[in-house]
């Protein structure tokens, strides 16, 4: 079954780091481009970061530029979140997103669960 | 950054009936680099329609997609009980974007 799984999510205070985690399974993760999500609570999607099949290509959103880094390791099958900084604006849920396609830009085809990431004092 | 605007932002409708979401980009889409997601209260999205106009892998065929350049739709020839949800337009020509979501209600 192709499928991706997200963790890492929790209470952290603001100012806070927190790593998130996404373990692929059932397709060749070195193929595709992935992604980050987000939702805030009650609203809408918004695209955080990508990464390129071989990690030399990444993109993010401007309001996490700089305080966000996305990569991932090939050989665990595995995508990554490291976020610093953090603030109340990036309370969410996070899901980790695989493209529709292997070695192409892409729509957002294979969704996770989600991981929620809650930013409070 | 291409802003996307989704109308209208609810749409009541009645099971049976037609439902059409309009999605307008602030500028050209590139080669139709369009998609169309269903939301359903504490589900991740699923994708539905990709470049614009093509169904994903087990989508039904009463959902279509349809424009380019910077006019989208999404149509849904007959509501199903199970479509009441929520639709996000997305490009994914220019960086990545969504818009603000259309919210498909029982009338």
């Amino acid at each position: 079954e192709v499928q991706v799984v997200e963790s890492g999510g929790g209470l952290v205070q603001p100012g806070g780091s927190l790593r998130l985690s996404c373990a692929a399974s059932g397709f060749t993760f070195s193929s595709y481009w992935m992604s980050w999500v987000r939702q805030a609570p009650g609203k809408g999607l918004e695209w955080v970061a990508n990464i390129k099949q071989d990690g030399s290509e990444k993109y993010y959103v401007d309001s996490v530029k700089g305080r966000v880094t996305i990569y991932r390791d090939n050989a665990k099958n595995s995508l990554y979140l490291q976020m610093n900084s953090l603030r109340a604006e990036d309370t969410a849920v996070y899901y980790c997103v695989r493209d529709i396609f292997p070695y192409t830009y892409g729509a957002f085809h294979i969704w996770g669960q989600g991981t929620m990431v809650t930013v409070s004092s | 950054e291409i802003v996307l605007t989704q109308s209208p932002g609810t749409l009541s409708l009645s099971p049976g009936e037609r439902a059409t979401l309009s999605c307008r980009a602030s500028q050209s889409v590139s080669s139709s680099y369009l998609a169309w997601y269903q939301q359903k209260p504490g589900q991740a999205p699923r994708l539905l329609i990709y470049g614009a106009s093509s169904r994903a892998t087990g989508i039904p065929d009463r959902f279509s997609g349809s424009g380019s350049g910077t006019d989208f739709t999404l149509t849904i020839s007959r509501l199903e009980p199970e479509d009441f949800a929520v639709y996000y337009c997305q490009q994914y020509g220019n960086s990545r974007t969504f818009g603000q979501g259309t919210k498909v209600e029982i009338k």
